[in-house]
């Protein structure tokens, strides 16, 4: 059973970059036919895609978002990271790392990692 | 990339179907057949209940469905039972190759 678990600090300063890690087990990161992703939740609001990556290293990223977030993968690790520039309390979130169809389409999730950006 | 458009509520009595819309654009749903539906329980991450419009991944109940017509996708939900109160949301896959969420629906099992 594939299984996704996200990794990193739980607070980050505003400003700063925030970084997390997705660590995956039970199935292979370099499967063709996948991307590997990343979506956020604000406290008490709905989900808003980040952006993903293929095990080549393609990357396709939210617009909104593009000019602040890197995604990159480490395949010997089995694993994939986000990170983002210049946060601010708006960057306050639960932060879900996905595994993808290649038509973006999410079929498992991990169980979420709460990101509070304050001073 | 505008947020595809969902009900913020709907509710229902045990046993009766309820219908939850996810209404998109010529570049989302009207255009592309990878529309997929997530349960969220509060402080869970989504769980996949449909995707590619109508089909159930494996060990999700068939008295969940969906369809899609134009730019409007749904889910329907018969049978409703308490654990079905939750959280809805779709997404669609995008011409710009981005994913899109719909806002989100709770569901209130009266």
């Amino acid at each position: 059973q594939l299984q996704l678990q996200e990794s990193g600090p739980g607070l980050v300063k505003p400003s700063e970059t925030l970084s997390l890690t997705c660590s995956v087990s039970g199935g292979s990161i370099t499967s063709s036919g996948y991307y590997w992703g990343w979506v956020r939740q604000p406290p008490g609001k709905g989900l808003e895609w980040i952006g993903s990556i293929y095990h080549s290293g393609g990357t396709y990223y939210n617009p909104s978002l593009k000019s602040r977030v890197t995604i990159s993968i480490d395949t010997s690790k089995k694993q994939f990271s986000l990170t983002v520039t210049s946060v601010t309390a708006a960057d306050t979130a639960i932060y879900y790392c996905a595994r993808q169809q290649l038509q973006l389409q999410i079929d498992y999730w991990g169980q979420g990692t709460l990101v509070t950006v304050s001073s | 990339q505008s947020a595809l458009t969902q009900p913020a509520s709907v509710s229902g009595s045990p046993g009766q179907s309820i219908t939850i819309s996810c209404t998109g654009t010529s570049n989302d749903v009207g255009d592309y057949d990878y529309v997929s539906w997530f349960q969220q329980h509060p402080g869970k991450a989504p769980k996949l209940m449909i995707y590619d419009v109508t089909n159930r991944p494996s060990g999700v109940s068939n008295r969940f469905s969906g369809s899609k017509s134009g730019h409007t996708a749904s889910l329907t939900i018969s049978g409703l039972q308490s654990e079905d109160e939750a959280d809805y949301y779709c997404s669609s896959y995008t011409a710009s190759t981005t994913l899109v969420f719909g806002g989100g629906t709770k569901l209130t099992v009266l």
